[in-house]
């Protein structure tokens, strides 16, 4: 069964910084997605990948097959970006298509 | 931009009701499942549907649990006699033709009193 960790689990940033947010996972995966879960409970979703990286405005995404690891970037952050931020696999092998969930990295922007 | 929708927002039930919980997936989609948060719990995968089947079922979806897609536009979760622990929102995704990707909808928040 694959685990997946997230860090840090709370994460308070000053408007404008660059933010990073780490998930690890003990398994090797077909896809890694990235999703936003605003304070009203609703989700997201930002990114799937399964190599590389990949841009979406100020987010950023990477993954390293090799080293097990993920992660999210935000460039030049805003108020509106705090939210948790949610990282979940899908396990490599035929026919599962089901997705482990990391606890979540909250992250709080402070104008 | 076509979303999915699920409803209702909020539900408040007893202890042994049945509860269902409604969701309406992107009309071209063919794959659904279901997810469950409870609060300040991770996400966790409760079912996946295709072709009018289940396709794989996590250990919490037991036998109070059933999935149907009634009408070819609906899908639904049903709780046949709800515990206070199944208080949590369920979320509902649906998937495409690249199945790897799935939207979800804003879910239910079910509280079991």
């Amino acid at each position: 069964k694959n685990e997946v960790e997230q860090s840090p689990q709370n994460l308070t940033a000053q408007e404008g910084e660059f933010i990073t947010i780490n998930c690890s996972y003990s398994v090797g995966i077909s896809a890694l997605h990235w999703l936003q879960q605003h304070p009203g409970g609703g989700i997201v979703s930002l990114f799937m990948l399964s190599s590389g990286k990949k841009k979406h405005g100020r987010l950023i995404a990477t993954i390293n097959i090799q080293e097990k690891h993920s992660s999210l970037h935000i460039t030049a952050s805003h108020p509106r970006d705090s939210a948790v931020y949610i990282c979940a696999v899908r396990s490599a092998g035929a026919g599962s298509y089901q997705l482990t969930f990391g606890k979540g990295t909250k992250l709080s922007v402070i104008p | 931009e076509p979303e999915v929708t699920q409803t209702p927002s909020h539900q408040v039930t007893q202890m042994g009701q049945e509860v269902i919980l409604r969701c309406v997936p992107i009309s071209n989609h063919l794959y659904f499942y279901w997810y469950r948060q409870i609060l300040g719990q991770k996400v966790e995968f409760l079912v996946s549907f295709y072709n009018n089947e289940i396709s794989e079922k996590s250990e919490i979806f037991d036998d109070q649990f059933s999935v149907e897609r009634p009408d070819g536009s609906n899908f639904t979760l049903k709780i046949r006699s709800t515990k206070l622990e199944d208080s949590a929102m369920y979320f509902c995704a649906s998937g495409g033709v690249i199945r790897e990707t799935q939207y979800f909808g804003p879910g239910t928040r079910l509280l079991v009193l």
